[in-house]
């Protein structure tokens, strides 16, 4: 069965600093990998997307996420944290083409410090 | 292009009630996912809908159930509502091709229900 695992319920870092939020999958055929991000009392905001294109993938507000066959892992990057960045982050995994389902990871509560 | 819709955003309901909350995808979106999220158990996939068939169900009672109509908006129902029910429940829409290639889901921003 394919799963997600985020490592790191709750994650802190100072403004300006890097951010690094992990993922690791587990599919027995090449995955589709998503990052979301969700604000308090809202639904989820697609950030990146991985569909067996490039490795390296650019999103929104200058996140970035480097797949990594060999290590099943689809971390979650961005080089200088902001204030506005403070959400939940949720790794998923789509499964069964032509079905649209996600499986999610746990949640990551990334919180900024001044 | 306007989002995807959730109504009502709120809703209180006594256990044993039923409630059908519905969802109104982005426009040219043709499949409707919901997902239960709880603080307990996370975002949880309930089914998927597809030119008004449902294509994909999760692991979850026959308490809850969905349906499709031919203008893509979705409702789903929970019947005999239990405490554990208290969510928030989120629809999902996406594109779909002939092909079953995979889309990314873009989601509304919720139905939050409590039961008491």
């Amino acid at each position: 069965a394919q799963s997600v695992t985020q490592l790191g319920s709750h994650v802190s870092v100072s403004e300006g600093a890097l951010v690094l939020l992990r993922c690791n999958y587990s599919s027995s055929v090449p995955p589709y990998l998503f990052w979301y991000v969700q604000y308090p009392n809202q639904g989820l905001q697609l950030l990146l997307k991985y569909t067996s294109a490039a490795t390296l993938v650019k999103g929104i507000n200058g996140f970035e996420a480097e797949f990594k066959k060999s290590e099943t892992s689809f971390h979650l990057t961005k080089p200088s944290a902001h204030m506005s960045d403070a959400a939940e982050y949720f790794c998923a995994v789509s499964l069964i083409q032509g079905a649209q389902k996600l499986v999610f990871g746990q949640g990551t509560r990334l919180t900024i410090n001044p | 292009k306007a989002g995807v819709t959730q109504t009502p955003r709120y809703l209180i309901k006594t256990r044993g009630q039923q409630v059908t909350l519905s969802c109104s995808p982005i426009s040219g979106h043709r499949s409707v996912s919901w997902y239960q999220q709880t603080p307990g158990q996370g975002l949880q996939f309930l089914f998927e809908y597809f030119s008004e068939t449902q294509r994909n169900k999760g692991n979850f009672p026959g308490r809850f159930s969905g349906r499709q109509f031919s203008n893509s908006r979705s409702e789903m129902n929970v019947s005999t509502l239990e405490l554990g029910d208290s969510a928030l429940y989120l629809c999902a829409s996406s594109y779909h091709d002939l092909w079953g290639g995979i889309y990314e889901q873009y989601f509304g921003p919720g139905t939050r229900l409590t039961v008491t």
